[in-house]
């Protein structure tokens, strides 16, 4: 089982609706928690962070972690095409106790797109 | 602001021969991670380094080496090229904040294709 599973769509949307994705993951011991939008054959880009229980907002973005139920979802709102990509969700994992290392798991990504 | 500095860009290599990537972090930033990305799959942790120092260590190859030095950039070594490693690499860098794990900003990559 991977650590960070997401729905794995794809997710198609209309121009101006919300898009929602979901994330769980396995490992209690989670401490930070990301979400990347990835263009085909870029890297990586940090559009979200979340640490704590609640609702994160930045713009259009709005994330959602649940540790109880170690869940984390991102919402976007108003989207546009240019939101076309695909979304991967991350944990980190200290690295040992009281750690602030630690490497990123991935789930596999949802491929998003938004169409006019 | 100033980004991840990966080099090169591309690279196109034979069966068998090596390779370094180059990795200039984030200026100020003390942490260097590596992921290997393949096609539609998601990246997966090779190595990182904190201070100099090897931090973790993950599904890296015998045939791979890294290290980071003073200036804090990183290089990876890879010898005795295989197909299997035609793919993406990415280098990502961080600081340490006290409190909670780190948050790492990816470079562009090195899309490396193996012949």
């Amino acid at each position: 089982q991977k650590e960070v599973e997401q729905n794995s769509g794809p997710l198609s949307v209309p121009e101006g609706a919300i898009a929602s994705l979901n994330c769980t993951y396995s490992d209690r011991g989670s401490q930070s928690f990301f979400w990347y939008r990835q263009y085909s054959g870029k890297s990586p880009e940090l559009i979200m962070s979340i640490y704590s229980n609640g609702d994160k907002e930045d713009g259009r973005f709005t994330a959602q972690l649940n540790k109880a139920s170690q869940y984390v979802s991102l919402l976007i709102r108003d989207s546009q095409p240019s939101d076309s990509a695909t979304y991967l969700c991350a944990v980190t994992i200290p690295l040992y106790r009281g750690s602030t290392l630690g490497r990123l798991y991935f789930g596999r990504g949802t491929q998003l797109t938004v169409w006019p | 602001a100033a980004g991840v500095i990966q080099s090169p860009r591309h690279l196109i290599k034979e069966k068998r021969e090596t390779a370094t990537l180059k990795c200039y972090p984030i200026p100020r930033h003390d942490t260097v991670y590596w992921y290997q990305q393949g096609p539609g799959q998601d990246p997966q942790f090779l190595i990182s380094f904190y201070e100099k120092m090897q931090s973790d260590k993950g599904s890296i190859p015998d045939r791979f080496s890294a290290q980071q030095f003073s200036d804090y950039h990183s290089e990876l070594n890879m010898s005795s090229l295989e197909l299997g490693d035609s793919a993406l690499y990415f280098c990502a860098s961080s600081r340490q904040v006290r409190g909670r794990t780190d948050t790492q900003y990816f470079g562009p990559g090195t899309r490396l294709t193996v012949l």
